[in-house]
């Protein structure tokens, strides 16, 4: 099956640093590409659409400027977490649709951000 | 504005229990509707997706209904086992296309051995 590999699993940063995140669709091309956070005993919550290519869109509510998404390949996706702050900690997970069969998104393994 | 509840929040039964899992969304214009088990730190496993014009689906011991006029959605674990224990996620999508899904706080479930 399709394979959506994310890295960092885990990262810990202190506050005002910039953070990576990489989105990799191993076995796949993926035009889009989806951002999502989960705060502790909250649901995953979407933050932003990403098309490879274009500019993402983000939801209500998210900073554009603040989470930086780009998605240069149909393979990669990226978010830059900007000047992080505690606030910020999260669980940030990606997924990938694949190209001429969105109706299914494959997540990847997530990401633990702590900001101290 | 899209609104996924599941209950209940958490759930703990003896090893070889059939239960069910609920969940409801508010708009019933959905493209289908997904399962997924969360384990601790880790992410996402699909487990079962239904087509809007779907009743249901089934993998082994698990079975997820669709009744998307009421807005509802259950999951059905067989004999449950110890191995079965996880947070069990619900989402829905809207579109097809480029649309994210709107996911449930989901339930955690434990299975006592």
């Amino acid at each position: 099956g399709a394979v959506v590999s994310q890295h960092p699993s885990r990262v810990i940063c202190k506050s005002g640093t910039s953070v990576k995140i990489e989105c990799r669709s191993l076995d796949f091309q993926a035009t889009t590409m989806f951002w999502y956070r989960q705060f502790p005993k909250q649901s995953l919550m979407l933050m932003a659409t990403s098309n490879e290519g274009s500019k993402a869109t983000y939801e209500q509510g998210v900073e554009k400027d603040k989470f930086l998404i780009n998605h240069a390949s149909l393979t990669l996706s990226t978010l830059t977490v900007t000047s992080a702050h505690p606030e910020d900690s999260s669980f940030y997970i990606c997924s990938a649709s694949v190209a001429g069969v969105e109706n299914i998104q494959y997540f990847g393994a997530g990401t633990r951000l702590s900001v101290l | 504005k899209q609104e996924v509840t599941q209950i209940p929040a958490a759930l703990s039964v003896p090893e070889g229990e059939n239960l069910v899992l609920n969940c409801s969304f508010t708009d019933s214009a959905i493209y289908n509707l997904q399962w997924f088990r969360q384990d601790p730190g880790k992410g996402l496993t699909s487990l079962l997706l239904i087509q809007s014009s779907q009743r249901e689906q089934t993998s082994g011991r698990l079975n997820a209904s669709l009744d998307k006029s009421s807005g509802r959605s259950t999951l059905y674990i067989a004999a449950s086992q110890p191995g079965d224990s996880a947070t069990y996620l619900c989402a829905v999508r809207l579109g097809g296309g480029a649309d994210g899904l709107t996911f449930g706080k989901g339930t955690h479930l434990i299975i006592q051995p």
